[in-house]
């Protein structure tokens, strides 16, 4: 069975700080990675994937993402957070071979900035 | 353009009675259909997913159950509620192996 794992439940940071969030998962065949956002009030919507290829993914509003294969990691990055970056980050692992595209979703980090 | 809809938005209930959520996509068809419970701390569990209409499998053994009458329509039903399903469910869709389109949820209390 797959699992996801973020190792950050908590994480505060002023405004201009860079983020990293970590996120493992386990699984022993072929994923498809995801970051997903929720902020205060809204809908969770995708910050960025990783199907193949470049394991550096950009999504938006500057995240961006490393896929280490040989450390089963997919660690979110932003150089510079600002306070709209308020929000809940949640790692998910789909499974190519399963069925139904099901997803696996870390715990989830609450990110505060703070100005 | 497709959108998901859910309702009700919140909901209070007391122990031992019925529940019924419902989850519409539009502007897609035949798209698999998911219900997770999301809980604080402890990110979002997939309760069941769809893969068209009458197809229903379930992720883990609860008081609930779900139902899809049609193509993009999910239903998530109990017939008497537990102190243990409150909580915040949410809704997606995805047209296959891509992401999942979320929808904005309900809040459910249960007293």
């Amino acid at each position: 069975a797959q699992s996801v794992s973020q190792h950050n439940h908590h994480v505060i940071l002023s405004e201009a700080a860079s983020l990293e969030l970590g996120c493992n998962y386990s699984y022993g065949g072929t994923v498809n990675l995801f970051w997903y956002v929720q902020y205060p009030g809204q809908h969770l919507q995708l910050l960025l994937k990783y199907f193949s290829g470049d394991p550096l993914v950009k999504g938006i509003k500057g995240f961006e993402a490393e896929f280490i294969k040989s450390k089963f990691s997919f660690n979110l990055r932003k150089p510079s957070v600002q306070w709209s970056d308020t929000a809940e980050y949640f790692c998910a692992v789909s499974s190519v071979t399963g069925g139904g595209n099901k997803l696996t979703f870390g715990t989830g980090t609450q990110l505060k900035v703070e100005l | 353009s497709q959108t998901i809809h859910q309702w009700p938005a919140t909901l209070v209930q007391p122990v031992g009675s019925p529940l019924s959520l419902e989850c519409t996509v539009e502007g897609t068809s035949n798209p698999n259909l998911y219900w997770y419970r999301q809980a604080a701390g402890r990110g979002l569990q997939l309760l069941f997913y769809s893969v068209g209409i009458g197809q229903i499998s379930s992720e883990v053994p609860q008081n609930l159950s779900a139902s899809r009458p049609q193509d993009r329509q999910f239903i998530l039903s109990s017939k008497k509620l537990l102190l243990s399903d409150s909580g915040f469910y949410l809704c997606a869709w995805t047209s296959g192996i891509d992401e999942q389109f979320f929808g904005p949820g309900t809040r459910l209390t249960v007293l």
